[in-house]
This record gives C-alpha cells, structure tokens and sequence, in this order.
C-alpha cells in the first residue's frame, strides 16, 4: 500500500540552485496538489491538477513550476531556489472533491 | 470565499484530561464536507473523520468525537481521557461543491498533553 510517494524526503541546495520534486500515486486520483509548511503558516496551496496534462495555480505559486504528464505523477519544480523557499512540501492526491486528501510523508527542503 | 478558522494556536492539558478544539469555517455553499486531519511529532497528516453538510449527527470513535453545528458554522473535536500519544497539530479543513478542486485549511491547533 504506496499510497502517496514524495521523493527525495530530504534536500539541501544553493541559492540559484534548480531541482525537481516528485509526487507519485499509485491509488487512480484525478486531483492533486503541491503545499508548503511552514511553521505557524499551516498548509498553503501552491499548485494543483484535476486531471492528466492540467495545472491550476494555488496560492502561493510564485517561485515554482508544476507538470502533471502522467496521471499518476505530479512534478513540484524550483527553477532558482531561495532562501524563502526552505520549507516542509507536501504532495497530496484524491479521487473527486467530497473525498478527503491522502497525503505523503513531506518532503523537508532546505536552501541556504 | 471559503474560510476556516482555527482560533486556538496551542493549547496543553494534562494527561487523562478532555479537550475540545474548535473550528469555525465559513462558506456559502449549500453542500460542503468537512475533514479533521492529525499530524503527530513524526510529521505525516493522518486523516481523521469526514462530514457532509446535510448529516449534523455527531460521531464518536473510541475516545474522539466530532460535534456539526451548522447553526453556528463549527465542527468542533473533542478528545475524551487525553493521552500523550494524541499529542499533534490537528488541522480543520473545508471542501465546497462549487471550488471542488482545493480542500481550505484552518491553521492548526498545536495540543500538547502533559504527562
């Protein structure tokens, strides 16, 4: 039972640095969706997809690029990370809006 | 616009005690659900009840229960016989039939059980 795969779990980049963050679900969602944590923040919304080769922006979607190719995968991406950027992300899928999120396991990203 | 308010930030109380936390969201949907997620220290949100905007029958499940009061616009969780093991940050979150694709989030309740 995968469920909701993030990789990596851990990273530490640069400054100007690019990197791509995969999200993988392996139970048929349509939806899914890119946050960030940071502390006190709660979860904000970055991007998300309803469907194969759709994105929408969330609310805070500066900064980062998604791509949704494949049903299964979801692709979080940092063209010139920042210092702004260090933060805990996490991936989340569901089948239709009434359902609740299932979540992966964050992704702890640090960017010095 | 939707909107969930989680107006306690942290809240600690000792071990064998009962604790409600509050959530107030605010819609103008007429069929909504709404979901209690839990993140213990180790850092994944564990999902914990879901409920629809036309059943306010509250729900027990072991020591947890969730009362809908949709006169007041809240879905409140109470722990009964607290534990240190229920020590986490639960979040409220709302889902509307009309902005079907994104699930809004309350900020958190941090609870802290003193043993």
């Amino acid at each position: 039972n995968a469920g909701v795969t993030q990789t990596p779990k851990f990273r530490v980049l640069k400054t100007g640095q690019s990197m791509t963050l995969l999200c993988a679900q392996d139970m048929n969602h349509e939806y899914m969706y890119w946050y960030r944590q940071d502390p006190g923040m709660g979860l904000r919304l970055i991007h998300y997809s309803v469907g194969e080769g759709t994105t929408a922006k969330g609310e805070v979607p500066d900064g980062y690029n998604v791509s949704r190719l494949k049903k299964q995968n979801f692709l979080l991406g940092l063209e010139s990370a920042a210092p702004s950027q260090t933060s805990v992300y996490f991936c989340a899928s569901r089948s239709t809006w009434d359902q609740p999120q299932h979540f992966g396991d964050g992704t702890r990203l640090s960017i010095l | 616009a939707q909107k969930v308010t989680q107006a306690q930030t942290e809240i600690s109380v000792v071990e064998k005690e009962d604790v409600t936390l509050d959530c107030v969201y605010e819609t103008r949907d007429t069929t909504y659900y709404l979901f209690w997620y839990k993140q213990p220290p180790s850092g994944e949100l564990v999902f914990l009840i879901r409920r629809n905007s036309f059943d306010e029958q509250n729900e027990i499940s072991g020591r947890y229960s969730w009362n809908f009061q949709k006169s007041t616009s809240s879905f409140n969780f109470t722990i009964t016989a607290s534990q240190v093991v229920d020590s986490a940050v639960y979040f409220c979150a709302l889902s509307e039939a009309s902005g079907n694709e994104k699930l809004t989030f309350g900020t958190g309740t941090r609870l802290t059980i003193i043993p």
